[in-house]
C-alpha cells in the first residue's frame, strides 16, 4: 500500500525564518515523491520531484526536499520565508506497481510580516 | 498556449440536474485525471485515465462518470447531482502516470 502524512495542516512562520514542511509516506518500494503548491484559487503546480539519484532535490522558488529512506520522509524546506510563499503545499507519493498518485491533505502556510 | 483548460469556471446547479465538466489538454499526454477538493480532505481522485480508450476509478467514483474518446479531452459527467458534490473539481494530466501532473484551474461547483 502506499499513503503520504502531512503533519500540520496549517503552518505559521515569520517572513525571514525557516520553512519546514512535514511529509512522511509509506511505501513497500522505492517511491517517486513530489511536492506540488497551490496558490489562492489555482490548480496545483510542481515545487519539486524525487526519482532516483540524489536524495537532495531542489525546485522552485528556493525550495528544496530530502528523501530519507531510513525516516520514510520528504520534508520542505526553504532558509527564509517570503511573503509570496504563503500557499497550500501538498505532498504526493506514487510507489511500485501503483497506477496513481496519493496526495496528502495539504498543509496551509501562512508567512507573517 | 499550451496547458489545460476546463469550463466552466463555476457553476450553482439545481440538485437532480445532470452536469458535464470538460477538461482538454494539448500537451499530447497519455494520462489525465479528475480530482475534487475538499477542505480538510485535500485532493481525491474520482476517475482516471491512462491513455485514450481506457479509464479507471479512483478513491471516490460513484455519481461521477468519465469518457476518453481522445487524447486531448476527458469529461466528467455528474449524472444526478446531490449536494455532498458541492466542491472545486480539478483535472489534470501527464505524459506517463509516475510522471508531473499538470493541473487545470478549477471549476467551482455548488449543487443546491
Amino acid at each position: 500500500a502506499q499513503s503520504v502524512t502531512q503533519l500540520g495542516s496549517h503552518v505559521s512562520v515569520s517572513e525571514g525564518a525557516l520553512v519546514l514542511l512535514r511529509c512522511n509516506y509509506s511505501s513497500s518500494v522505492p517511491p517517486y515523491l513530489f511536492w506540488y503548491v497551490q496558490y489562492p484559487n489555482q490548480g496545483l503546480q510542481l515545487l519539486l520531484k524525487y526519482t532516483t539519484g540524489a536524495t537532495l532535490v531542489k525546485g522552485i522558488n528556493g525550495f528544496e526536499a530530502e528523501f530519507k529512506k531510513s525516516e520514510t520522509s520528504f520534508h520542505l524546506t526553504k532558509p527564509s520565508a517570503h511573503m509570496s510563499d504563503a500557499a497550500e503545499y501538498f505532498c504526493a507519493v506514487i510507489s511500485g506497481g501503483y497506477q496513481k498518485v496519493t496526495f496528502g491533505t495539504g498543509t496551509k502556510l501562512q508567512v507573517i510580516p | 498556449i499550451a496547458g489545460i483548460t476546463q469550463a466552466p469556471t463555476s457553476q450553482i446547479l439545481a440538485a437532480g440536474r445532470r452536469m458535464t465538466l470538460r477538461c482538454t489538454q494539448d500537451m499530447r499526454h497519455n494520462a489525465m485525471y479528475w480530482y475534487r477538493q475538499d477542505l480538510g480532505l485535500g485532493l481525491r481522485l474520482i476517475h482516471y485515465s491512462n491513455t485514450a480508450g481506457t479509464t479507471g476509478k479512483g478513491e471516490v467514483p460513484d455519481g461521477y462518470s468519465v469518457s476518453r474518446a481522445n487524447t486531448d479531452d476527458f469529461p466528467l459527467t455528474l449524472a444526478s447531482a446531490v449536494p455532498s458534490q458541492t466542491s472545486v473539481y480539478f483535472c489534470a494530466s501527464s505524459r506517463e502516470v509516475r510522471e508531473t501532473q499538470y493541473f487545470g484551474p478549477g471549476t467551482r461547483l455548488l449543487v443546491l
